[in-house]
């Protein structure tokens, strides 16, 4: 099993602040994607990172998939209350037919 | 922009009693999945399907479970005889085609067994 750990599992801070999100695992996956989770709904994609050492960026988020494609980082600069959900990074399996979920990060922006 | 749209949003269920739940996935999508989270824990795999087969399958979805896609828009998940514990948000989520392409989710059916 593929295994998809998350640090921190909960973080609450203010405004305007930064922070970083981590996804580990010591399995080497093709891919990863962060998704978005709110309350009673589905997660929603954020991004895909796909090669080794990549970053990508979605306005004040900041992804990076790790050189060995073990691992991946969530920053988000000046954070929002908008920006408050569950964060989750997922992963293929060497099959490709299913996704293994992390463990989560719930974040909570405070106005 | 597209989406995946399930129902019904909440069923509410007699232990041993049969449940469907109906997810219309992207029209142009080729894979579809269902995923279940239980109150607090993880986002877990039940099965994908994919031309019209089921190409794999956790070991949460045991004889209890199965997936149709009777009419080529419709993809549900029937449970035959539920228990407590299937008490869940049951996600659909469908793929064009590989991992690299991501999930769009539908919004969940929250299914609560008494």
């Amino acid at each position: 099993t593929q295994l998809l750990e998350q640090s921190p599992q909960f973080l609450s801070i203010q405004e305007g602040e930064n922070l970083t999100v981590y996804c580990n695992s010591s399995s080497v996956f093709s891919s990863l994607q962060w998704y978005r989770q709110e309350p009673g709904e589905g997660p929603v994609l954020l991004v895909t990172v796909v090669t080794g050492g990549e970053v990508k960026k979605l306005k004040r988020l900041t992804f990076q998939f790790g050189d060995a494609r073990k691992d991946s980082s969530l920053h988000i600069t000046a954070a929002q209350p908008g920006d408050t959900g569950l964060y989750l990074c997922a992963g293929p399996t060497h099959a490709g037919n299913q996704f293994y979920f992390g463990t989560g990060t719930s974040l909570t922006v405070i106005p | 922009e597209p989406e995946v749209t399930q129902t019904p949003s909440h069923q509410v269920t007699q232990m041993g009693q049969e449940v469907i739940l109906r997810c219309v996935p992207i029209s142009n999508h080729l894979y579809f999945y269902w995923y279940r989270q239980i109150l607090g824990q993880k986002v877990e795999f039940l099965v994908s399907f994919y031309n019209n087969e089921i190409s794999e399958k956790s070991e949460i979805f045991d004889d209890q479970f199965s997936v149709e896609r009777p009419d080529g828009s419709n993809f549900t998940l029937k449970i035959r005889s539920t228990k407590l514990e299937d008490s869940a948000m049951y996600f659909c989520a469908s793929t064009q085609k590989g991992e690299n392409y991501g999930y769009t989710f539908g919004s969940g059916t929250r299914l609560t067994v008494v």
